[in-house]
């Protein structure tokens, strides 16, 4: 099946700074979404994004599909940025939604 | 509207217990799908329904019972757990296959 994988694993910042995190996948996407995982397990949607650039806020989104791989960006980022992001696809031969390890980022007052 | 919702919130039970954890949602949407998360772990399907039929079981125990009683409602019920079953489980619904999925909040589920 399709492999997802995400780097850094962890990443600590200090509250104001900006932040890159990365996908990467094995197979072409259907589908691609970003999720927040808050302390409290809700997943939150951030972007749907099996290819091109999107942007919410503080908060962008690009999926390079020939490539492979996804950036999300942070910018000024808040201690409430704080949790796990999980990038997840849907591709290959398969049509369920596969999940990377998550990076848990840690914003610093 | 994009809630999916999720009750309880919370359960407790114990191995020969039965329980039911509920998901409910307003989106019309046609998938539905149960999730099971350990800590520090991504989620993991568990059950696939669309149009009301299940299209995947990701060999999930019969212990786990999944029900799609209409298009808006989906049940997992629970039978003789194990401690190791204690998770988070999460609900999800999508317009159909490669589509956005939508989650609930969850249920944080301890089996003693």
């Amino acid at each position: 099946g399709i492999q997802v994988e995400q780097s850094p694993p962890d990443l600590i910042l200090q509250e104001g700074a900006n932040s890159t995190l990365r996908c990467n996948f094995s197979d072409s996407v259907n589908n691609l979404q970003w999720f927040h995982q808050n302390p409290w397990g809700q997943l939150i949607n951030l972007f749907y994004i099996p290819s091109g650039t999107k942007q919410n806020g503080r908060l962008s989104a690009t999926t390079v599909a020939t490539e492979r791989y996804s950036l999300l960006y942070i910018s000024s980022s808040q201690t409430t940025d704080s949790g796990v992001y999980f990038c997840a696809v849907v591709g290959g031969a398969n049509s369920k939604l596969t999940f990377g390890k998550g990076i848990t980022l840690s914003v610093r007052p | 509207d994009t809630e999916v919702t999720q009750t309880p919130k919370h359960l407790v039970m114990g191995m020969t217990n039965k329980k039911s954890l509920k998901c409910e949602q307003h989106m019309g949407h046609r998938a539905m799908y149960w999730y099971k998360q350990k800590a520090k772990k991504p989620p993991e399907l568990m059950f696939v329904y669309s149009y009301e039929k299940l299209s995947i079981n990701e060999s999930v125990p019969s212990r786990f019972s999944p029900e799609c009683p209409n298009s808006s409602l989906l049940n997992l019920h629970l039978h003789a757990l194990q401690p190791e079953d204690s998770a988070l489980y999460l609900c999800a619904s999508s317009q159909g296959d490669g589509y956005e999925q939508y989650f609930g909040p969850g249920t944080r589920l301890t089996v003693t």
